[in-house]
């Protein structure tokens, strides 16, 4: 089955600073989405990117969608404290039985 | 503020014993999924149904693994008998599916930690 992988697996950056985080998936999406993950929590949905859309924008977050490389890249800037968690990318399959397929998570510490 | 909730958040319990964890999901979705999350292994899908009905439980080892509905607003997994190598985070997400695919976003609970000793 189809997964995400995210790379760099760990960041760790100053606040203030930007943070990009990258993940490459095997098949054919309908959508991507970002979820982020703050220790001892459940995954929280950040954005969803389809499969037609090239980039999208989320308050801080920016995301982007290469088709044709099978990858997306998680740009947050500004980044602060509250930042620090574990980001995973998840793929929607494009046929449909709403499963998603997620990477291994990407964690990211920012210092104050 | 509608949010999955699972019980209990953690559970300690000894090689051999039932354990049963429980998850509500928000009200009018109609996907639940099981997670199962560790280190080596990330999030696994163990099981997943829509409208009640079990679509894929084959992430589930079936010998000891059970997943139920039995009714919208409860979902079970069960482990028995349960062993050490089933410590995890065990996550219940829930959905709405709508015939447009490209909103299938998933709603996590808090998750239960279990600690097979």
């Amino acid at each position: 089955s189809q997964q995400g992988e995210e790379d760099p697996q760990a960041l760790s950056i100053q606040e203030g600073e930007n943070a990009t985080m990258n993940c490459s998936y095997k098949t054919s999406i309908n959508n991507l989405q970002w979820y982020r993950q703050n220790s001892g929590r459940g995954l929280v949905h950040l954005i969803l990117i389809r499969s037609n859309e090239r980039e999208k924008h989320s308050g801080r977050l920016r995301v982007t969608l290469d088709t044709s490389k099978k990858s997306s890249s998680l740009l947050i800037t500004a980044s602060r404290a509250a930042d620090t968690a574990s980001y995973f990318c998840a793929t929607a399959p494009i046929w449909g039985n709403n499963r998603l397929a997620f990477g291994k998570g990407n964690q990211v510490v920012v210092i104050p | 503020d509608a949010r999955v909730t699972q019980t209990p958040r953690h559970k300690v319990t000894e090689m051999g014993q039932e354990v049963t964890m429980r998850c509500q999901p928000i009200l009018g979705h109609n996907t639940v999924f099981w997670y199962r999350q560790t280190m080596m292994q990330g999030l696994e899908l163990l099981a997943y149904f829509r409208n009640r009905a079990p679509l894929d439980d084959s992430g589930m080892p079936k010998d000891r693994f059970s997943a139920e509905m039995p009714d919208a607003t409860l979902a079970t997994l069960k482990i028995q008998p349960s062993e050490p190598r089933d410590s995890a985070v065990y996550f219940c997400a829930s959905g709405l599916v709508r015939a447009d695919l490209a909103k299938n976003i998933q709603y996590f609970g808090a998750g239960t930690r279990l600690s097979v000793l």
